[in-house]
């Protein structure tokens, strides 16, 4: 499968933001996705954003796109302790349909 | 309510002791998947079905198989279950296979395999 690469761990204070980064190596992905993983769930699509955008804003969520560098990257404005979940990025890339390719998931802790 | 479900959430097996976990949709969705998730590694999948009695191998199917007899079911057998497939599954599906479908994720089932 690709590559899709996020670090393991990140704590921020509540009412900071969080960044949470992850690259991919497959240019020609169409979708990339941001997915949220609670204790003891499944996982939950965040949001996503297409590939020929930049940047996508959702209420407290911002994605960001840098196609040149395959850099993805969320943050979360004003992050509170329900924010405190492990967050999967995926790319989507169409080639067949085994196509949706995980990253290893950053797990964010908000400390109160 | 539309949703995956996974049967059982939790599971301790031994070696060789053969098992499925059911997975059901209520959606109509024509795709549907199983994933491992292990630590570090983030979500492999296992295996995947396009439609009705067409399914195929993703990038960890060894040790499992699964069939898709009804759109709604997806179930996945290991017949002789290790250690090493001590993991977190899930089982998802979508209406299609296009980006743009958003994928549905069960809750999950934990494997421990002694």
């Amino acid at each position: 499968g690709e590559d899709v690469e996020q670090s393991l761990f990140l704590s921020v204070r509540e009412g900071d933001s969080s960044v949470i980064n992850c690259t991919y190596t497959d240019s020609s992905s169409t979708y990339l996705y941001w997915y949220k993983q609670e204790p003891g769930a499944g996982l939950q699509l965040l949001t996503y954003i297409f590939s020929n955008m930049d940047m996508k804003q959702d209420q407290r969520l911002t994605v960001l796109l840098n196609k040149k560098d395959k850099h993805l990257s969320l943050r979360i404005a004003d992050t509170q302790t329900g924010d405190s979940a492990i967050y999967f990025c995926a790319e989507f890339v169409e080639s067949g349909a085994n196509n949706l390719f995980f990253g290893t998931g950053t797990r964010l802790t908000v400390i109160p | 309510e539309a949703q995956v479900t996974q049967n059982p959430r939790y599971l301790i097996t031994v070696t060789g002791k053969k098992l499925t976990v059911t997975c059901s949709q209520n959606m109509n969705h024509e795709y549907m998947s199983w994933y491992r998730q292990d630590p570090g590694l983030g979500l492999r999948q296992i295996y995947y079905s396009m439609n009705v009695e067409v399914t195929d191998k993703g990038d960890v199917p060894e040790g499992y198989k699964v069939s898709r007899k009804e759109k709604r079911n997806f179930p996945l057998i290991l017949e002789s279950p290790s250690p090493n497939q001590t993991s977190l599954y899930f089982c998802a599906s979508s209406f299609g296979t296009s980006g743009r479908n958003e994928q549905f994720f069960g809750p999950g089932t934990r494997l421990t395999v002694l």
